[in-house]
């Protein structure tokens, strides 16, 4: 079945204790993205990547790093999380080229920094 | 910034048409329009997207204007299944911006 797949789904932690939520796809997808969503602000890019080590900032890259040594892995890591880190995380993977290609979203991470 | 406005709420009668519009008047030649949606807080799911003919699909039709500043998505009966989020987004190059959204209710 194809899919995108996160781990963990839920998680609290502590502020300053480093974390990574790790990013699965199966579909050969070169297009690879993170966005969180927060209540009354929609969902806002954080990272995207074009293909294997090939990564650039979204609209809000402050505090977060990413990593793309493998096609289908996208791990979004929180070096030093603070509680406005709080929320709802989505990875997302898509084809590239010529013409449009559609968005698979992955199931959700919902964080909780304390 | 969004490349795209949608109304925050709408409602639409369970059996009827729910008709959605977006504007994207800033939409260059090579843009796609897409549209997805939110049910509760699960992943945004693909519903349709086009460049500048109407396009229809099981799911649902969009309607995009002659001049490619507008359109419209059109669920063609509404169930109760189909209350959520629903985004337009105008891919701008590799960078992709979600605006709020219009959270679509269907009254039964």
């Amino acid at each position: 079945e194809a899919q995108v797949t996160q781990n963990p789904r839920y998680l609290i932690t502590v502020t300053g204790k480093k974390l990574t939520v790790t990013c699965s796809q199966n579909m050969n997808h070169e297009y690879m993205s993170w966005y969180r969503q927060d209540p009354g602000l929609g969902l806002r890019q954080i990272y995207y990547s074009m293909n294997v080590e090939a990564t650039d900032k979204g609209d809000v890259p402050e505090g977060y790093k990413v990593s793309r040594k493998e096609k289908r892995n996208f791990p979004l890591i929180l070096e030093s999380p603070s509680p406005n880190q709080t929320s709802l995380y989505f990875c997302a993977s898509s084809f590239l080229g010529i013409g449009s290609y559609e968005q698979y979203f992955g199931p959700g991470t919902r964080l909780t920094v304390t | 910034d969004a490349k795209t406005t949608q109304p925050p709420s709408m409602d639409c009668a369970e059996g009827r048409a729910a008709n959605l519009p977006c504007n994207h008047s800033t939409i260059s030649g090579n843009e796609y329009v897409y549209w997805y949606r939110q049910i509760h807080s699960q992943g945004p799911q693909y519903i349709i997207h086009g460049l500048k003919n109407n396009e229809t699909n099981e799911m649902a039709s969009l309607i995009i204007t002659e001049d490619r500043k507008s359109s419209t998505l059109i669920l063609p009966h509404a169930t109760l299944r189909d209350t959520a989020v629903y985004y337009c987004i105008v891919r701008e190059g590799d960078k992709i911006i979600f605006g709020k959204g219009t959270r679509l209710h269907i009254l039964p």
